[in-house]
């Protein structure tokens, strides 16, 4: 079954740092772009991040650019998403997804990330 | 304020049709592929369509998509209670150089 599973989430003060991690099983993760996208507390998608299969390659939303950073093992079929200078406008469910087409096809479950004091 | 434009919300009884439109520009459905996803209130979102108008297994038929230059539109026919969700649609953006969505389109069957 292909599965990702988020982990990391939690409450951190404005201006900390989290890593948030996706662990991928289920299909050949080394092959495949990933990215995460975050939803606010009742708001919409926003993508936030993409890291093609090698990690030569990544693009940012605009908003957390200099702040937040992508990165993979692929020895370990895993997906981070490591964010510093945290701000509450940042809190929202943060999900990893797998590439496919224009975007993405399979999503994990979602960690939530609440940045507040 | 999304890249995509898409109304906040549609209605439909029971069986009827229903479409919900996704516009953009040349940079993102001009010159890409359109996603949509289907998100049930408390779960994470489902790929619906990809590749404009492609259906990955396991999703019904009730469902298509269709793209005309710079516009997408998702179709729903035969509408179920069950089909009550938010729907996203989604791209590449060359311009930005980022994935955008558009702000979600909210589904209530009657």
């Amino acid at each position: 079954e292909v599965q990702l599973v988020e982990s990391g989430g939690g409450l951190v003060q404005p201006g900390g740092s989290l890593r948030l991690s996706c662990a991928a099983s289920g299909f050949t993760f080394s092959s495949s772009w990933m990215n995460w996208v975050r939803q606010a507390p009742g708001k919409g998608l926003e993508w936030v991040a993409n890291i093609n299969q090698d990690g030569s390659d990544k693009y940012y939303v605009d908003s957390v650019k200099g702040r937040f950073t992508i990165s993979r093992d692929n020895a370990k079929n895993s997906l981070y998403l490591q964010m510093n200078s945290l701000r509450a406008e940042d809190t929202a469910v943060y999900y990893c997804a797998r590439g496919f087409s224009s975007l993405a096809d399979i999503w994990g479950q979602g960690t939530m990330v609440t940045v507040s004091s | 304020q999304s890249v995509l434009t898409q109304p906040p919300s549609v209605s439909a009884a029971p069986g009827q049709k229903v479409t919900i439109s996704c516009s953009g520009s040349s940079s993102n459905i001009g010159n890409h592929y359109v996603c949509w996803y289907q998100q049930l209130p408390g779960t994470a979102p489902k790929l619906l369509i990809y590749d404009n108008n492609k259906r990955p297994s396991g999703i019904p038929d009730r469902f298509s998509g269709s793209k005309s230059g710079t516009s997408a539109t998702l179709g729903i026919t035969g509408l179920q209670t069950g089909d009550e969700a938010d729907y996203y649609c989604g791209t590449w953006d060359n311009s930005l150089s980022a994935g955008v969505f558009g702000g979600g389109t909210k589904l209530t069957v009657l």
